[in-house]
């Protein structure tokens, strides 16, 4: 497709439950990052892949939390025994990064998934 | 501790006022950008500025990046309501490796009132 998407938009679960959550970014991008929104609020830095190796999970909140990449193109972040504060919109975002020129590194978004835990 | 003060966090104003949002850091960034959200969308980019001293017009909005690299703002003159909507400051910090990762002002939520 011509932008990044993200599946499904909205999940509603029970807590304790597992969900995963899928990403597609542009073909051909390299870098994928993840990001989590609490409502209205800025986005905050989960993981980063560069193909399918992710050298940079520190944003990851705990080991709850975990994510791959698939032939370098789609991948799936995966939230084991949800907790309420789990609750957020998870962003997936695509870049050429690194293409040795900063301007032309745009990160684009997908629309996010809402996540609810009940 | 925000790396990025995004400010105000909230503004309402009639159409046709201008406005002036503010983006501080005591942080170096290579990078700073700006992004608009609508509900239920992904971030947008409006413009990414590298060099320190920077300005950049796009219609009505006006984006400066400060001469140390550390501080930005968006101006945007004559609001339309069509200008409502989440106001995010992004940047790529400078020296070691941030993979282009960027970390996120707190965002300005904007409601231009007809």
């Amino acid at each position: 497709g011509a932008g990044v998407s993200q599946s499904p938009s909205n999940k509603v679960t029970e807590k304790g439950k597992d969900v995963e959550l899928r990403c597609d970014p542009i073909s051909g991008h390299t870098a994928l990052y993840w990001y989590r929104q609490s409502l209205g609020q800025g986005l905050e830095f989960l993981i980063y892949f560069q193909g399918n190796s992710a050298p940079d999970k520190s944003g990851l909140p705990s080991d709850r939390f975990s994510a791959e990449r698939t032939g370098g193109s789609v991948s799936t972040l995966t939230i084991q025994r949800t907790q309420q504060e789990d609750s957020a919109v998870y962003l997936c975002a695509s870049s050429s990064y690194p293409s040795g020129r900063r301007s032309q590194e745009t990160q684009y978004f997908g629309p996010g998934t809402r996540l609810l835990v009940l | 501790t925000q790396l990025l003060e995004q400010s105000p966090q909230f503004l309402s104003i009639q159409e046709g006022e201008n406005l002036t949002v503010y983006c501080n850091s005591s942080s170096v960034f290579s990078s700073l950008q700006w992004y608009r959200q609508e509900p239920g969308e992904g971030p947008v980019l409006l413009v990414t500025v590298v060099t320190g001293g920077e300005v950049k017009k796009l219609k009505r909005l006006t984006f400066q990046f400060g001469d140390a690299r550390k501080d930005s703002s968006l101006h945007i003159t004559a609001a339309q309501t069509g200008d409502t909507g989440l106001y995010l400051c992004a940047g790529d910090r400078a020296g070691g490796t941030s993979y282009g990762k960027l970390t996120f002002g707190q965002g300005t939520i904007l409601t231009v009132h007809p």
